[in-house]
């Protein structure tokens, strides 16, 4: 069954650490998604990618740098974690936009809590 | 501003009755999303529209493209539908931006 899959799903780190996040779809997607959701905020985008190698900046790309190496995986960086980051991070992934249907699917979120 | 905002940020609702939210955009929107946000965190897709209408079972989801703005009408609620709603709204390059969602509570 497609999917996408978030690692790890809770995560604890100090202020100033490095933290990667990881997203793996299956869904055979061109478009990768990385979002913060904050009470208030609803869903925000950080980073997102239509293809290995590409990489576009979303709305709040401050303190996050993002990687899509292969057409499945997408990863999320935090290089100077700060406590303003912490946060539940969701990821998705979209396939063709000619389509009557959404296929956009989200992963089950990572917790991450920067002390 | 919010280039996706929805309206109202929280609702109650008796089972059986019939509610309707809205979404407002201030960017050009070529699509909208709905989605669910269930009590457990998982994220469900509802309607996917371009400009026009949409019906499933007691769901309704409207897209008005030339007067910026989304509906989505729930009738005869049951306790289920209870959650956060989150419209969606796809911008040109394929970026998708996300309102603030609209907490709905259903009663018995």
């Amino acid at each position: 069954e497609a999917a996408v899959t978030q690692s790890p799903r809770n995560k604890v780190t100090v202020t100033g650490g490095n933290v990667t996040l990881s997203c793996r779809q299956t869904n055979s997607h061109n478009y990768m998604y990385w979002y913060r959701q904050d009470t208030g905020h609803g869903l925000r985008l950080i980073h997102y990618s239509y293809g290995a190698g590409n990489l576009q900046i979303g709305d709040v790309p401050d303190g996050y740098k993002a990687t899509r190496t292969t057409q499945e995986d997408f990863f999320l960086l935090l290089e100077l974690a700060s406590p303003s980051q912490t946060s539940l991070y969701f990821c998705a992934s979209s396939g063709s936009r000619d389509r009557e249907n959404s296929d956009y699917t989200f992963g089950s979120g990572t917790r991450l809590l920067v002390i | 501003g919010d280039k996706v905002k929805q309206s109202p940020s929280a609702l109650s609702l008796q089972e059986g009755t019939n509610s309707a939210l809205r979404c407002n955009f201030s960017i050009a929107a070529t699509t909208v999303q709905w989605f669910l946000q269930n009590p457990r965190g998982s994220l469900i897709n509802l309607f996917y529209l371009v400009p026009g209408t949409k019906e499933n079972g007691r769901l309704k989801s409207t897209f008005n493209s030339k007067e910026s703005y989304s509906t989505l009408h729930i009738r005869d609620a049951q306790l289920e539908d209870s959650g956060t709603y989150f419209c969606a709204a796809e911008t040109g390059g394929y970026k998708v931006v996300f309102g603030s969602g609209t907490r709905l509570l259903v009663s018995p």
